[in-house]
């Protein structure tokens, strides 16, 4: 159980260009999902707190006109970076807590999504 | 910004021996300690939560200890084998915040 599958696992696309990620929970409903970057030896770093039927929360530092998040139902989310740039070539997975079992803010994750903007 | 951290940033052990590695975080308001296991090109997976101070987990070869008061973490792996090779990531959550701070892992590598 508490599978998070994320789509595609790798995308190319031209600057300028939008790319849409998804995160869907399989097997059970997340009203919370999360999104985040890793950058190339670091942490993972939360982007944004998605939330279903509201507006994401996101991080100090993070554009969200640039990263568009949409949780249009309690198992998917999706992540739009909007007019790509490379220097938005990154890692990008997300993660989603069950509204029911979860313990101690316990997140699952997806095998995340790997943008190249050429 | 929380400061998580981990070390060493990366091991290479032997199969068949021990080997174990800390993660540190602030201890104000201290609510739970994750710790995930990331192997390449999957996703991470889950292995231990703990809350309370002396919390001991134990999973097969795999433990895990918490000192909330100090803040800090162990990972041990007894007599480690090659699919133990992955990425160790910890992460803290604090009360009144939903959201995990995560270290930059451990990346552990099992020499056959």
């Amino acid at each position: 159980g508490a599978v998070v599958s994320q789509h595609p696992s790798r995308v190319i696309c031209k600057s300028g260009t939008s790319v849409k990620i998804e995160c869907r929970s399989l097997d059970f409903q997340a009203t919370t999902m999360f999104w985040y970057r890793q950058f190339p030896k670091q942490s993972l770093m939360l982007m944004a707190t998605s939330n279903e039927g509201s507006k994401a929360t996101y991080e100090q530092g993070v554009e969200k006109d640039k990263f568009l998040i949409n949780h249009a139902s309690l198992t998917l989310s999706t992540l739009t970076v909007t007019s790509a740039h490379p220097e938005d070539s990154s890692f990008y997975i997300c993660s989603a807590r069950a509204d029911t079992g979860a313990e101690f803010y316990e997140q699952y994750f997806g095998p995340g999504t790997r943008l190249t903007v050429t | 910004i929380l400061n998580v951290e981990q070390s060493p940033q990366s091991l290479h052990v032997q199969e068949g021996d021990s080997t174990n590695f800390t993660c540190s975080f602030p201890s104000s308001n201290f609510y739970a300690l994750h710790w995930y296991r990331w192997e390449t090109a999957k996703s991470p997976e889950a292995l231990f939560v703990m809350t309370l101070n002396g919390d001991e987990k134990k999973k097969g070869r795999i433990s895990a200890t918490l000192n909330t008061k100090e803040g800090y973490s162990y990972l041990y792996i007894k007599g480690s084998q090659p699919e133990d090779s992955a990425t160790y990531l910890c992460a803290p959550g604090y009360f009144g915040n939903e959201k995990l701070t995560f270290g930059t892992g451990t990346r552990l590598t099992i020499i056959p």
